[in-house]
């Protein structure tokens, strides 16, 4: 039972343009949602987060949007760049879980030139 | 500041044989958990710790064995590995549970044969 879902295994887009990500999830009891981003050989690195309170958080260049109605968020790049290519992870969690997080199974960003 | 550092980085084991993956932080985190990740499958929970001498079950703990004696160090120990246990592991630490941010490490990469 895939409770988080990332259903797009890869994604192609050209530097300087918009990369969107897309997560869904079936648990209504999340409360919280991030982003992590893996470069290979390296672990999962912190990107952005937002809370159920929230419908959008920005921060840079990454801004999450979050459709509780929906059950979807997606994270979206502006602009895209080269160093942005790796493997996006969407993770989701609930209040009194004790820092446990459901992922996804990831998209591949690769931006090209 | 090192962050969340795992050893070893690579292991290959053969079938019945055990091991332990080790896991230290130096950020004075109160809680450690380890994650493993499948292609396919995302990243999914085995053990987790709230703070030394308390430990609990995730997603997928059978196999493995956890203890928290120090609040730097959570260990992870293979009892008799299997070929399902072919994994990347990720150990990763907050400052508390509920504090949803996770930092985790670069990984270890093991194969049973």
């Amino acid at each position: 039972d895939q409770q988080v879902k990332q259903n797009s295994p890869s994604l192609s887009v050209q530097e300087g343009r918009i990369s969107i990500l897309n997560c869904d999830y079936t648990n209504s009891m999340f409360d919280y949602f991030l982003w992590y981003k893996k470069y290979p050989a390296e672990g999962p690195t912190f990107l952005i987060s937002i809370s159920s309170i929230k419908d959008k958080n920005e921060d840079g260049r990454f801004t999450v949007f979050l459709n509780k109605s929906a059950k979807h968020l997606s994270l979206h790049i502006v602009p895209s760049q080269p160093g942005d290519s790796a493997v996006y992870f969407c993770a989701a969690t609930y209040t009194g879980t004790a820092s446990k997080l459901t992922f996804g199974t990831g998209t591949r960003l690769q931006v090209t030139l | 500041n090192a962050g969340v550092t795992q050893t070893p980085k690579f292991q290959v084991l053969k079938t019945g044989q055990s091991m332990t993956l080790q896991c230290a932080q130096d950020m004075n985190h109160e809680y450690m958990s380890w994650y493993r990740q499948d292609p396919g499958m995302g990243l999914r929970l085995i053990h987790y710790s709230v703070g030394a001498g308390i430990t609990d079950q995730g997603e997928v703990p059978n196999g493995y064995n956890v203890s928290r004696s120090t609040t730097e160090d959570f260990p992870l120990r293979l009892l008799s590995a299997a070929p399902s246990q072919t994994s990347v592991y990720f150990c990763a630490s907050s400052e508390q549970a509920g504090a949803n941010v996770l930092t985790f490490g670069a990984g270890s990469r093991l194969t049973v044969l």
